[in-house]
């Protein structure tokens, strides 16, 4: 069955660019109708969604965070990346990669999230 | 909007049913999912769809939904059901954007 791991530094410098990538097993990532998301979460707060990727490359991303958000994905080494930039304080927090789905039934539309990676902390502090 | 609004913090009985509730306009055009999350664990798909649950589920969680409302039931609650739930469902701005659900803690007594 698919699994996914997050990789990356656990601690970033106020300004500096949080990068993070997610390796996928168990399955390519190119493999079926999915997309490919990020999802973090402050320490004691609830889940935000960041973005997600085809492995087209289309990619969409939250609007809030919209303007510093690059996702990319390299199906040759299966993985997916977030790039977050101009960090601060705020965007400290665990950080979840996770399988996106989204299909037609019954006449909607139907999105969940499955499997999960295990989450990483980024902190960013100087 | 794409705001998904959850009660805070919710308790039930051992063995007894709860309801959780996540309101928010885009239910109107989208099922909801489910998760639950325990303390330090990442969070884990337990309903999705109509009323669809992942293997290994336990068949006392069912999912609903009406209008603007989705509803997580657990029947028979059990102490390792005590967790935060979260809702997710998609915008409606086209491009099915996601968004998650305020949080509801979950207190087994």
């Amino acid at each position: 069955q698919v699994q996914l791991q997050e990789s990356g530094p656990g601690l970033v410098k106020p300004s500096q660019t949080l990068s993070l990538t997610c390796t996928v097993s168990g399955g390519s990532i190119s493999s079926g109708s999915y997309y490919w998301s990020w999802i973090r979460q402050p320490a004691g707060k609830g889940l935000e969604w960041i973005g997600r990727i085809y492995t087209s490359g289309s990619t969409n991303y939250n609007p809030s965070l919209k303007s510093r958000v690059t996702i990319s994905v390299d199906t040759s080494k299966n993985q997916f990346s977030l790039k977050l930039s101009s960090v601060t304080a705020a965007d400290t927090a665990v950080y979840y990669c996770a399988r996106d789905h989204l299909v037609a039934a019954a006449g909607t539309l139907v999105g969940w999230f499955d499997p999960w990676g295990q989450g990483t902390l980024v902190t960013v502090s100087s | 909007s794409s705001e998904l609004t959850q009660d805070p913090a919710v308790s039930v009985a051992l063995g007894q049913t709860v309801r959780i509730t996540c309101q928010g306009d885009s239910l109107r055009s989208y099922y909801a999912s489910w998760y639950q999350q325990k303390p330090g664990q990442a969070p884990v798909l337990v309903i999705y769809g109509k009323n669809n649950r992942p293997s290994g589920i336990p068949d006392r969680f069912s999912g609903s939904s009406s209008g603007n409302t989705a509803s997580l039931t657990i029947t028979g609650a059990q102490a390792e059901d005590e967790a935060d739930y979260y809702c997710n469902s998609r915008d409606s701005s086209g491009n099915h954007l996601s968004v998650f659900g305020t949080g509801t803690k979950v207190t087994v007594l």
